[in-house]
């Protein structure tokens, strides 16, 4: 069955340094991945998507990695800020048929002033 | 970006009786509607697909007679939770996309907190 797995539930970084989270992921092979942010008692929010063919994507102080051999994502905030702290989650597209998501387990990730 | 809109956020509920979870695209048509359940500190679990004018599609597992999900237009699909039993607390999230394929982007409702006592 498919597994999603991010390296870490938690990470505590210093406000300026680049943030790595990473998602692994077995059993599948995707066409895309996606990136989402989620606060406490909130639905996540889309952040970037990045497909097989395209080995980076950037978004502001976000950068995103595809490695489809590897079967691995790597997800990097760059001068990170207090207001980052959140949960980020990464999730694959299932197509078979009505195109779900299913998500990862998810990365809690604390900036420290 | 599109807006998606869960009603309501937060609900109480004596055990047995049953509640509705009101999840709508405000600025697009959604033809297919997905409901999340999430625990304290884990992930997404998709419950369900919901697809507008046809039966719901089901994850293993997850009991369809329990949740039950109405995708009756394009911007309006609805959880009932039926005879809720306290372990049925949970945070429970929908989704919709305006088109189909992975490449669309997914928004999500704000969640609505179940509590059943």
């Amino acid at each position: 069955s498919q597994k999603i797995e991010q390296n870490s539930e938690a990470l505590n970084i210093q406000e300026g340094k680049t943030a790595t989270l990473t998602c692994n992921y077995t059993n599948y092979s995707p066409a895309y991945l996606q990136w989402y942010r989620q606060d406490p008692g909130r639905g996540p929010v889309f952040l970037l998507l990045i497909r097989e063919n395209e080995k980076e994507k950037r978004k502001e102080r976000l950068k995103v990695t595809f490695d489809t051999t590897l079967k691995q994502s790597l997800f990097h905030i760059t001068a990170s800020q207090p207001a980052d702290s959140a949960t980020y989650l990464c999730a694959l597209d299932i197509t078979g048929g009505y195109q779900k998501v299913t998500f990862g387990t998810g990365t809690k990730l604390q900036v420290i002033p | 970006g599109a807006v998606v809109s869960q009603h309501p956020s937060r609900v109480i509920c004596k055990s047995g009786t049953s509640v509705k979870i009101e999840c709508r695209s405000l600025d697009f048509q959604a033809t297919t509607m997905f409901w999340y359940r999430q625990f304290p500190k884990k992930s997404l679990m998709l419950m369900a697909t919901s697809n507008e004018g046809s039966k719901a599609t089901y994850e293993q597992g997850v009991e369809k007679d329990k949740f039950l999900i109405n995708h009756a237009s394009l911007t309006l699909s609805t959880l009932t939770v039926t005879s809720a039993h306290p372990e049925d607390s949970s945070f429970y999230i929908c989704s919709a996309r305006a088109g189909r394929g992975g490449n669309t982007e997914a928004f999500f409702g704000q969640g609505t907190r179940l509590t059943v006592v």
